[in-house]
């Protein structure tokens, strides 16, 4: 069955430096999602991206953050100063068409420490 | 704000015992509501996508109810079994693309 990949599935960095977190959505699918959680707290969302755009974005993803589709298949979230508190586990999902009824597959995270 | 809720906040249920939880969510700029199923150290599961108020939707021992004008979904567990341990997390998704999540519900289940 396929399935959303990430790599890596965990990074630690120094504040500071630049991370570039990865994705392989499902191949025929065309709505992307980035969002994380930080330990202890929700799910938040950060942004949704459609035909080479953002769609929309959170509060949380600011400047520092940028996403971005280079190939058929990969689709990136950058962040490019790190600080602390972008600790979390990073989520990409991916879905079919949308949006309605389409259900969102998650990929297995990335956990980024920052320190 | 857009905020969505979920109750209990845990449960601990015996084998066997059927069990429900809440979520609520804004009624305005409603477009879907998901649930989720998420184990320590997987990827969250989806469950079900619900758009219309009324809606009811089933998959196996479980199952989920919608109603918009009030704001709020039940998802319901009947039989629970050790295997459904894990979060469950509901999340609004808003008429112009944007998904919130509630804090999840924690469900222990013992044998």
């Amino acid at each position: 069955e396929p399935e959303v990949t990430q790599t890596p599935s965990h990074q630690v960095t120094q504040m500071g430096q630049e991370v570039i977190l990865r994705c392989v959505p499902i191949s025929n699918h065309l709505y992307f999602y980035w969002y994380r959680q930080i330990l202890g707290q929700k799910v938040e969302f950060l942004v949704s991206f459609y035909n080479n755009e953002i769609s929309e974005k959170s509060e949380i993803f600011d400047d520092q953050f940028s996403v971005e589709r280079p190939d058929g298949s990969n689709f990136t979230l950058k962040i490019r100063s790190t600080k602390l508190e972008d600790s979390a586990m990073y989520f990409c999902a991916s879905k079919e068409r949308g949006p309605y009824q389409e259900t969102q597959y998650f990929g297995p995270g990335t956990r980024l420490l920052v320190l | 704000i857009l905020n969505v809720e979920q109750s209990p906040q845990s449960l601990h249920v015996q084998e066997g015992d059927s069990t429900n939880f809440t979520c609520g969510f804004p009624s305005s700029n409603f477009y879907a509501l998901h649930w989720y199923r998420w184990e320590t150290a997987k990827s969250p599961e989806a469950l079900f996508v619900m758009t219309l108020n009324g809606d009811e939707k089933k998959k196996g021992r479980i199952s989920a109810t919608l109603n918009t004008k009030e704001g709020y979904s039940y998802l319901y567990i009947k039989g629970s079994q050790p295997e459904d341990s894990a979060t469950y997390l509901c999340a609004f998704e808003t008429s112009y693309d944007k998904v919130i999540f509630g804090p999840g519900t924690s469900l222990s289940v013992i044998p």
